[in-house]
């Protein structure tokens, strides 16, 4: 299985900081790799697919890219709306897996 | 829009049969390229994909659940369906449906509200 090795597990930022979170694939998965934020309660909303690609309605604050088979999440000027946690997905290959998970909070 | 709503059985004893539906409106199974994802998680934890069927009838299983998965479709009632033998306390989380679709890309974008399954005697 491919393992998606996600960090940090947890983070503390303040509004308008940039955040910037990894998910490191144990292979290639070319650009196979999704985004997600959750909050309390709810279930994932998608923010990026395609490892790079802004799903709809998702605000431009939020931008993937890749660099070889490490990816990341950012937020450009961190929102009080954006608090949650955030998980990366591989669809590369079965079975899909996910990230660990990274709980922003509010410094 | 679409839409996804899951609907299982709330509380079962361990080793019986969990059997979940998946509900959606807004797109069809039966439509190249559709598909419906199964996702689990339990409380205070991560998720982690359990299967995918496609408009096809191809399937798809995490073997970590050693053959204990069965999912299924009823294209004209879009709906989706799972099911988990043999369950017991571990399988406790809440169940999510997913619409997955691939074009060019492969996304799994629309996510239903959950269902929360509770094992136990």
């Amino acid at each position: 299985d491919i393992q998606l090795t996600q960090s940090p597990a947890s983070l503390s930022a303040s509004p308008d900081e940039i955040v910037t979170i990894t998910c490191q694939a144990s292979q290639d998965i070319g650009s196979s790799l999704l985004w997600y934020q959750q909050k309390p309660g709810k279930s994932p909303q998608l923010l990026i697919y395609s490892a790079t690609i802004l799903a709809d309605g998702v605000p431009s604050r939020f931008s993937g890219s890749r660099s070889g088979t490490q990816y990341s999440l950012k937020i450009s000027r961190l929102q009080v709306e954006d608090i949650g946690t955030y998980y990366c997905l591989q669809v590369s290959s079965s079975p899909h897996t996910f990230g660990a998970g990274t709980k922003l909070e509010l410094k | 829009q679409v839409t996804l709503k899951e609907s299982g059985p709330g509380i079962l004893q361990p080793s019986q049969t969990l059997s979940l539906t998946c509900t959606f409106s807004g797109f069809s199974l039966s439509t190249y390229g559709m598909g419906v994802g199964w996702i689990r998680q339990p409380s205070g934890k991560g998720l982690e994909w359990l299967a995918n069927i496609w408009w096809d009838d191809d399937k798809y299983y995490n073997p970590s659940l050693k053959n204990r998965l069965t999912i299924s479709k009823d294209t004209s009632n879009n709906q989706a369906f799972l099911k988990i033998t043999n369950v017991d306390t571990a399988d406790t989380a809440t169940y999510y449906c997913a619409r997955a679709y691939v074009a060019y890309y492969y996304v799994m974008d629309a996510w239903g509200q959950g269902a929360s399954v509770t094992v136990s005697s």
